[in-house]
């Protein structure tokens, strides 16, 4: 069965330092990998997935990620964080065949002034 | 254009009562997936539905429902709420194929 693993519950990172933020993920087949960021009481918006092709995404508002088989990781990062970018962050992932997509527990980020 | 639309925004009701949760897909899109998230804790996938039929369902009782229309809007509903389905429902749109899902704001159901 498919599974996601955030090893975080929260990262703190000061202002126009690099962030990262780490998912793990678990599927029989080829991976379909996502990242989402939710704000406080609102639904979960698409930051980035991978599908095939370049290891490294480019994403929404500065973010990538980098997909890692061997590790079978993908985690999240961006080069300089900014105090807007604290939220809720939650890595997805759907098996190749399947239709349902499943998440992490999810990841607070707060970015330090 | 709109994007996922849900309504009610928030609901109470008490143990043993039916709820229903109501989805608008964003435009384009023909496939709905439901969403149950929990205080604290990431979605966990209910059922999706395509051309007005459960194509997939996660690990949630008979008690869960739901329904497409032919215009793609659908509906989840709960029977004999328990105290444990206390939590933000989420609905999301897409279209076929490997494409990223687009959410709603959700409906925080709450029971007492």
């Amino acid at each position: 069965a498919q599974s996601v693993a955030q090893p975080e519950d929260q990262v703190n990172v000061a202002e126009g330092n690099p962030l990262t933020v780490k998912c793990t993920y678990s599927v029989s087949g080829n991976p379909y990998l996502f990242w989402y960021v939710q704000y406080p009481n609102r639904g979960l918006q698409f930051l980035l997935k991978y599908i095939t092709g370049d290891n490294l995404v480019k994403g929404s508002y500065g973010f990538e990620a980098e997909f890692n088989k061997s590790q079978t990781s993908f985690h999240l990062k961006k080069p300089s964080a900014l105090v807007s970018d604290s939220a809720l962050y939650f890595c997805a992932v759907r098996d190749g065949g399947d239709d349902k997509i499943i998440f992490g527990k999810g990841t607070r980020l707060h970015i330090l002034p | 254009d709109a994007g996922v639309t849900q309504s009610p925004t928030h609901l109470i009701k008490t143990r043993g009562q039916q709820v229903t949760l109501r989805c608008s897909p964003k435009s384009g899109h023909d496939t709905v997936s439901w969403y149950q998230q929990a205080l604290g804790q990431g979605p966990q996938f209910i059922f999706q539905y395509y051309e007005e039929e459960e194509r997939q369902r996660g690990n949630f009782p008979d008690r869960f429902s739901g329904h497409q229309f032919p215009n793609y809007s659908s509906e989840l509903n709960v029977n004999a709420l328990l105290l444990g389905d206390s939590a933000l429902y989420l609905c999301a749109s897409s279209t076929q194929g490997y494409q990223p899902q687009h959410f709603g704001d959700g409906t925080r159901l709450s029971i007492l």
